[in-house]
Protein backbone atom coordinates (compact mmCIF):
# COMPACT_ATOMS: atom_id res chain seq x y z
CA UNK A 1 0.00 0.00 0.00
CA UNK A 2 0.77 3.40 0.04
CA UNK A 3 3.16 5.18 2.37
CA UNK A 4 4.02 8.19 3.96
CA UNK A 5 7.80 9.18 4.58
CA UNK A 6 8.01 12.22 7.36
CA UNK A 7 11.59 13.98 8.41
CA UNK A 8 12.52 14.58 10.49
CA UNK A 9 11.21 12.16 13.09
CA UNK A 10 11.78 14.78 15.96
CA UNK A 11 13.34 18.31 16.05
CA UNK A 12 14.91 20.42 19.59
CA UNK A 13 14.83 23.71 18.64
CA UNK A 14 15.16 27.30 20.33
CA UNK A 15 12.48 29.59 20.73
CA UNK A 16 12.52 31.85 17.57
CA UNK A 17 13.71 29.24 15.28
CA UNK A 18 11.91 28.47 12.01
CA UNK A 19 11.59 25.24 11.59
CA UNK A 20 11.07 22.95 8.33
CA UNK A 21 9.80 18.99 7.91
CA UNK A 22 8.87 17.14 4.82
CA UNK A 23 6.76 14.52 3.48
CA UNK A 24 7.46 12.10 0.62
CA UNK A 25 5.14 9.38 -0.95
CA UNK A 26 6.75 6.88 -3.70
CA UNK A 27 3.17 7.50 -5.03
CA UNK A 28 1.22 10.80 -6.58
CA UNK A 29 -1.04 12.52 -4.01
CA UNK A 30 -3.83 14.47 -4.93
CA UNK A 31 -4.51 15.73 -1.94
CA UNK A 32 -1.88 16.61 1.13
CA UNK A 33 -2.91 17.77 4.22
CA UNK A 34 -1.06 18.83 7.75
CA UNK A 35 -2.10 18.25 11.01
CA UNK A 36 -0.93 19.03 14.70
CA UNK A 37 -1.43 17.07 17.26
CA UNK A 38 -0.82 18.70 21.25
CA UNK A 39 0.09 16.07 23.57
CA UNK A 40 -2.96 14.37 25.14
CA UNK A 41 -5.27 15.45 22.16
CA UNK A 42 -6.55 14.72 19.28
CA UNK A 43 -4.99 16.06 16.02
CA UNK A 44 -6.16 19.34 14.52
CA UNK A 45 -5.98 20.08 11.02
CA UNK A 46 -3.47 23.02 9.98
CA UNK A 47 -3.37 23.44 6.66
CA UNK A 48 -4.77 21.65 2.91
CA UNK A 49 -3.14 21.56 -0.06
CA UNK A 50 -5.33 20.86 -3.36
CA UNK A 51 -3.11 21.85 -6.15
CA UNK A 52 0.18 20.93 -7.48
CA UNK A 53 2.52 23.92 -6.27
CA UNK A 54 0.11 25.82 -3.92
CA UNK A 55 1.67 27.46 -1.53
CA UNK A 56 -0.63 27.73 1.42
CA UNK A 57 -0.23 30.34 4.66
CA UNK A 58 -1.62 29.55 8.32
CA UNK A 59 0.01 32.25 10.40
CA UNK A 60 3.22 31.20 11.15
CA UNK A 61 2.60 28.38 9.02
CA UNK A 62 3.57 27.93 5.50
CA UNK A 63 2.61 24.86 3.74
CA UNK A 64 3.98 23.48 -0.10
CA UNK A 65 1.74 20.74 -1.68
CA UNK A 66 5.14 19.68 -4.40
CA UNK A 67 5.24 20.63 -8.23
CA UNK A 68 5.92 16.27 -8.20
CA UNK A 69 2.89 15.77 -6.25
CA UNK A 70 5.13 13.06 -4.22
CA UNK A 71 5.86 15.43 -1.50
CA UNK A 72 5.03 18.28 0.58
CA UNK A 73 7.13 20.72 3.22
CA UNK A 74 5.67 22.31 6.23
CA UNK A 75 7.91 25.20 7.55
CA UNK A 76 7.12 27.36 10.69
CA UNK A 77 8.71 30.71 11.16
CA UNK A 78 9.81 32.30 14.59
CA UNK A 79 8.48 28.82 17.23
CA UNK A 80 7.29 29.22 20.25
CA UNK A 81 6.88 27.19 22.57
CA UNK A 82 3.20 26.75 22.54
CA UNK A 83 3.75 24.82 19.02
CA UNK A 84 5.44 21.82 21.13
CA UNK A 85 3.48 18.39 19.42
CA UNK A 86 3.20 16.13 16.86
CA UNK A 87 3.09 16.87 13.43
CA UNK A 88 1.12 14.73 10.52
CA UNK A 89 1.35 14.69 7.08
CA UNK A 90 -1.40 13.12 5.35
CA UNK A 91 -2.87 12.38 1.88
CA UNK A 92 -5.94 10.02 0.83
CA UNK A 93 -5.31 6.50 -0.07
CA UNK A 94 -5.92 4.82 -3.34
CA UNK A 95 -9.31 5.07 -4.92
CA UNK A 96 -12.40 2.35 -4.88
CA UNK A 97 -13.03 1.28 -1.92
CA UNK A 98 -10.60 3.16 0.02
CA UNK A 99 -12.28 5.92 -1.25
CA UNK A 100 -12.05 8.94 1.84
CA UNK A 101 -9.70 6.83 3.67
CA UNK A 102 -6.04 8.81 4.64
CA UNK A 103 -2.62 7.67 4.83
CA UNK A 104 -0.68 9.27 7.55
CA UNK A 105 3.05 9.82 7.88
CA UNK A 106 5.06 8.96 11.09
CA UNK A 107 5.09 12.11 12.35
CA UNK A 108 7.34 14.87 13.53
CA UNK A 109 7.67 15.58 17.31
CA UNK A 110 8.77 19.05 17.94
CA UNK A 111 10.26 20.05 21.33
CA UNK A 112 10.87 24.09 21.61
CA UNK A 113 12.81 25.37 24.51
CA UNK A 114 12.02 28.68 25.70
CA UNK B 1 -21.46 23.46 19.08
CA UNK B 2 -20.15 20.87 16.12
CA UNK B 3 -18.00 18.83 16.48
CA UNK B 4 -16.65 15.13 17.20
CA UNK B 5 -17.16 13.67 20.84
CA UNK B 6 -15.55 10.90 22.57
CA UNK B 7 -16.10 9.51 25.92
CA UNK B 8 -14.93 8.47 28.13
CA UNK B 9 -11.60 10.70 28.03
CA UNK B 10 -9.80 8.38 30.50
CA UNK B 11 -10.70 4.46 30.86
CA UNK B 12 -9.32 1.68 32.88
CA UNK B 13 -9.91 -2.08 32.22
CA UNK B 14 -9.11 -5.28 33.77
CA UNK B 15 -7.59 -7.92 31.77
CA UNK B 16 -10.57 -10.11 30.07
CA UNK B 17 -12.98 -7.45 30.16
CA UNK B 18 -14.90 -5.72 27.10
CA UNK B 19 -14.88 -2.35 26.59
CA UNK B 20 -16.79 0.15 24.56
CA UNK B 21 -15.80 3.91 23.49
CA UNK B 22 -17.92 6.20 22.13
CA UNK B 23 -17.68 8.44 19.17
CA UNK B 24 -20.35 11.18 17.96
CA UNK B 25 -20.39 13.46 15.63
CA UNK B 26 -22.42 16.47 14.56
CA UNK B 27 -21.24 17.77 11.55
CA UNK B 28 -23.59 15.20 9.54
CA UNK B 29 -20.04 13.48 7.96
CA UNK B 30 -20.34 10.33 5.65
CA UNK B 31 -17.80 8.32 7.11
CA UNK B 32 -16.12 7.77 10.70
CA UNK B 33 -12.88 6.25 11.45
CA UNK B 34 -11.59 4.53 14.57
CA UNK B 35 -7.31 4.71 14.73
CA UNK B 36 -4.98 3.53 17.81
CA UNK B 37 -2.17 5.33 18.66
CA UNK B 38 0.94 3.95 20.69
CA UNK B 39 4.01 5.97 22.53
CA UNK B 40 5.93 7.96 19.89
CA UNK B 41 3.88 6.06 17.19
CA UNK B 42 1.42 7.61 14.17
CA UNK B 43 -1.82 6.36 13.64
CA UNK B 44 -2.71 2.97 12.45
CA UNK B 45 -6.41 2.61 11.16
CA UNK B 46 -8.25 0.11 13.26
CA UNK B 47 -12.03 0.21 11.27
CA UNK B 48 -14.11 2.69 9.39
CA UNK B 49 -17.63 3.13 7.94
CA UNK B 50 -19.00 4.89 4.74
CA UNK B 51 -22.23 4.77 5.51
CA UNK B 52 -24.66 3.53 7.95
CA UNK B 53 -24.74 -0.32 8.62
CA UNK B 54 -21.83 -1.08 7.14
CA UNK B 55 -18.29 -0.74 7.88
CA UNK B 56 -15.10 -1.85 7.00
CA UNK B 57 -11.88 -3.33 8.48
CA UNK B 58 -8.14 -1.66 8.32
CA UNK B 59 -4.83 -2.24 9.02
CA UNK B 60 -5.24 -3.55 12.68
CA UNK B 61 -8.71 -4.81 13.21
CA UNK B 62 -7.89 -7.84 15.55
CA UNK B 63 -9.63 -7.81 18.84
CA UNK B 64 -11.66 -5.10 17.78
CA UNK B 65 -15.82 -4.94 16.67
CA UNK B 66 -17.88 -1.71 15.78
CA UNK B 67 -20.99 -0.95 14.64
CA UNK B 68 -22.71 2.32 12.59
CA UNK B 69 -26.72 2.24 13.59
CA UNK B 70 -26.94 5.82 13.25
CA UNK B 71 -25.03 7.98 11.27
CA UNK B 72 -23.83 10.16 13.82
CA UNK B 73 -22.42 7.79 16.46
CA UNK B 74 -19.45 4.63 15.48
CA UNK B 75 -18.63 2.67 19.07
CA UNK B 76 -15.84 0.65 19.10
CA UNK B 77 -15.55 -2.62 21.28
CA UNK B 78 -12.52 -3.29 22.76
CA UNK B 79 -12.61 -7.37 23.25
CA UNK B 80 -10.51 -9.82 25.71
CA UNK B 81 -9.29 -11.04 22.22
CA UNK B 82 -7.42 -7.72 21.81
CA UNK B 83 -3.48 -8.44 23.24
CA UNK B 84 -2.40 -5.45 23.71
CA UNK B 85 -5.05 -3.19 24.34
CA UNK B 86 -3.42 -0.06 26.21
CA UNK B 87 -3.13 2.75 23.95
CA UNK B 88 -4.83 6.16 22.87
CA UNK B 89 -7.87 5.54 20.41
CA UNK B 90 -8.95 8.20 18.14
CA UNK B 91 -12.45 8.97 16.58
CA UNK B 92 -12.49 10.92 13.41
CA UNK B 93 -15.28 12.02 11.17
CA UNK B 94 -15.06 13.03 7.52
CA UNK B 95 -17.75 14.48 4.79
CA UNK B 96 -17.29 12.67 1.66
CA UNK B 97 -17.16 14.97 -1.17
CA UNK B 98 -15.46 15.62 -4.05
CA UNK B 99 -11.92 16.48 -3.74
CA UNK B 100 -11.87 17.43 -0.31
CA UNK B 101 -10.54 14.79 2.36
CA UNK B 102 -10.09 16.30 5.43
CA UNK B 103 -10.85 14.23 8.59
CA UNK B 104 -11.63 16.09 11.81
CA UNK B 105 -10.73 14.33 14.96
CA UNK B 106 -12.18 14.07 18.69
CA UNK B 107 -10.04 14.58 21.62
CA UNK B 108 -9.32 11.05 22.21
CA UNK B 109 -9.61 8.50 24.91
CA UNK B 110 -6.52 6.99 26.53
CA UNK B 111 -7.38 3.44 27.88
CA UNK B 112 -4.90 1.53 30.35
CA UNK B 113 -5.51 -2.11 31.12
CA UNK B 114 -4.92 -3.01 34.56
Amino acid sequence: GQQLNQSPQSMFIQEGEDVSMNCTSSSIFNTWLWYKQDPGEGPVLLIALYKAGELTSNGRLTAQFGITRKDSFLNISASIPSDVGIYFCAGPSAGGTSYGKLTFGQGTILTVHP
Amino acid sequence: DGGITQSPKYLFRKEGQNVTLSCEQNLNHDAMYWYRQDPGQGLRLIYYSQIVNDFQKGDIAEGYSVSREKKESFPLTVTSAQKNPTAFYLCASQKLAGLYNEQFFGPGTRLTVL
